[in-house]
């Protein structure tokens, strides 16, 4: 079975603190995507990655980066904390090619306070 | 043009009543739409998934109709059950080998029994 894992279900944060949310998949996948999911605005792609050290912003990437040192693990920073970054966030990974599927992670409810 | 909309935002159906979700598009070059499910505390999963090449396809319960003309499809679900309480996403894919989505809104589906 494909796995993705994030490194938190629930964080806490305060405005101006510097965020890691951590992703690591076992299945090899050369992409991993971030997304925030807020009611009603679906979700939204942040940053996304098709290889080791190669990123591509998505529609959102404001006030995030991202950092892909390894295959399995594509990591979102948060530079400076802002409580309107408060939200879900998803993590997904999947093959190139033919077989397009996602597979998502639980995600990390993030609140900045 | 990269936008997919998806409605109704929220369904309540009755158990073993017809559940239809609606996701319309513009860009003519998506060639992939798949529907995902998301159960509360868990990440989005692959339901099922079409093709423009065809106009239907079914899996159980689960349908995609597919108006390439309109640039619309849609998700039927059969003999809804309580236990399809879930909120569903569609989305679609450009050409490319990254396997980026552009996912719609989120549909909150509530069956009642």
């Amino acid at each position: 079975d494909v796995k993705v894992t994030q490194s938190s279900r629930y964080l806490v944060k305060r405005t101006g603190e510097k965020v890691f949310l951590e992703c690591v998949q076992d299945m090899d996948h050369e992409n991993m995507f971030w997304y925030r999911q807020d009611p009603g605005l679906g979700l939204r792609l942040i940053y996304f990655s098709y290889d080791v050290k190669m990123k591509e912003k998505g529609d959102i990437p404001e006030g995030y980066s991202v950092s892909r040192e390894k295959k399995e693990r594509f990591s979102l920073i948060l530079e400076s904390a802002s409580t309107n970054q408060t939200s879900m966030y998803l993590c997904a990974s999947s093959q190139h090619g033919i077989n397009y599927e996602q597979y998502f992670g639980p995600g990390t409810r993030l609140t900045v306070t | 043009q990269q936008q997919v909309k998806q409605s109704p935002q929220s369904l309540i159906v009755q158990k073993g009543g017809i559940s239809i979700i609606n996701c319309a598009y513009e860009n003519t070059a998506f060639d992939y739409f798949p529907w995902y499910q998301q159960f509360p505390g868990k990440g989005p999963a692959l339901l099922i998934a079409i093709r423009p090449d065809v106009s239907e396809k079914k899996e159980g319960r689960f349908t995609i109709s597919f108006n390439k003309s309109a640039k619309q499809f849609s998700l039927h679900i059969m003999d809804s059950q309580p236990g399809d309480s879930a909120t569903y996403f569609c989305a679609a894919r450009g050409s490319s080998n990254t396997g980026k989505l552009i996912f719609g809104q989120g549909t909150t589906l509530q069956v009642k029994p």
